[in-house]
């Protein structure tokens, strides 16, 4: 069925950066961007950003321009999200989900991951 | 970026219906989407294109769009209804995503 698993939790201190995979099953992974939301612990849907899994091509919030990049490996239909300079109220759960590409408009996000963990900790 | 505005929570007792408003400049010619998140676990769209249901989403679920005001309403509400709801859109001039700040629906 149609899916997408995420890596496990991480813990990184402030400063550091974090790697998050989205790896899709069950569809054509070049037929669906992949988005980025986060969550902090009771606070609301914050999107991160986008990326075209077939033109690499990327679109970001502005509070996350710059320190967010979106990445893919198109052979493993696996997307990954690497967020730097890590601080503490980075700390959230961190969310992928697929959007049709050229559809978004239509169809909202249909697939979500369950979620990462990621925590910022001294 | 902006946030679409969500009152903060929504109480209604089992068996009445339910309207989670999410308001926006001109939304009404907009298409909207709404997610439901209960405790835990991810979102799930429950509404897409201002009033289509995915499938396996029951009838009991409908969305509206007014001028300034996209609606979610809940019929027949459950307990299983309880949770968070978020409304959403595309802004296709800026090419990036839009969240509401989130309703708390209690079912009383």
């Amino acid at each position: 069925q149609v899916q997408l698993l995420q890596s496990g939790a991480e813990v990184k201190k402030p400063g550091a950066s974090v790697k998050v995979s989205c790896k899709a099953s069950g569809y054509t992974f070049s037929s669906y961007d992949i988005n980025w939301v986060r969550q902090a612990s009771g606070q609301g849907l914050v999107w991160v950003g986008w990326m075209n899994p077939n033109t690499g091509n990327a679109g970001f919030a502005q509070n996350f321009q710059g320190r967010v990049t979106l990445t893919r490996n198109s052979s493993t239909s696996t997307a990954y999200m690497e967020m730097t300079s890590l601080r503490f109220e980075d700390t959230a759960v961190y969310y992928c989900a697929r959007a049709g590409i050229g559809y978004q408009y239509y169809y909202g996000m249909d697939v979500w991951g369950q979620g990462t963990t990621v925590t910022v900790s001294s | 970026s902006y946030v679409l505005t969500q009152p903060p929570s929504v109480s209604v007792a089992p068996g009445k219906t339910a309207r989670i408003t999410c308001g926006e400049n001109n939304i009404s010619s907009k298409s909207v989407h709404w997610y439901q998140q209960r405790p835990g676990q991810a979102p799930v769209l429950v509404i897409y294109y201002t009033s289509d249901r995915p499938s396996g989403i029951p009838e009991r679920f409908s969305g509206s769009n007014s001028e300034n005001t996209a609606t979610l309403t809940i019929s027949r509400v459950e307990a299983g209804d309880e949770a968070d709801y978020y409304c959403q859109l595309w802004d296709s001039g800026k090419n990036l995503w839009v969240f509401g700040g989130g309703t708390k629906l209690t079912v009383l």
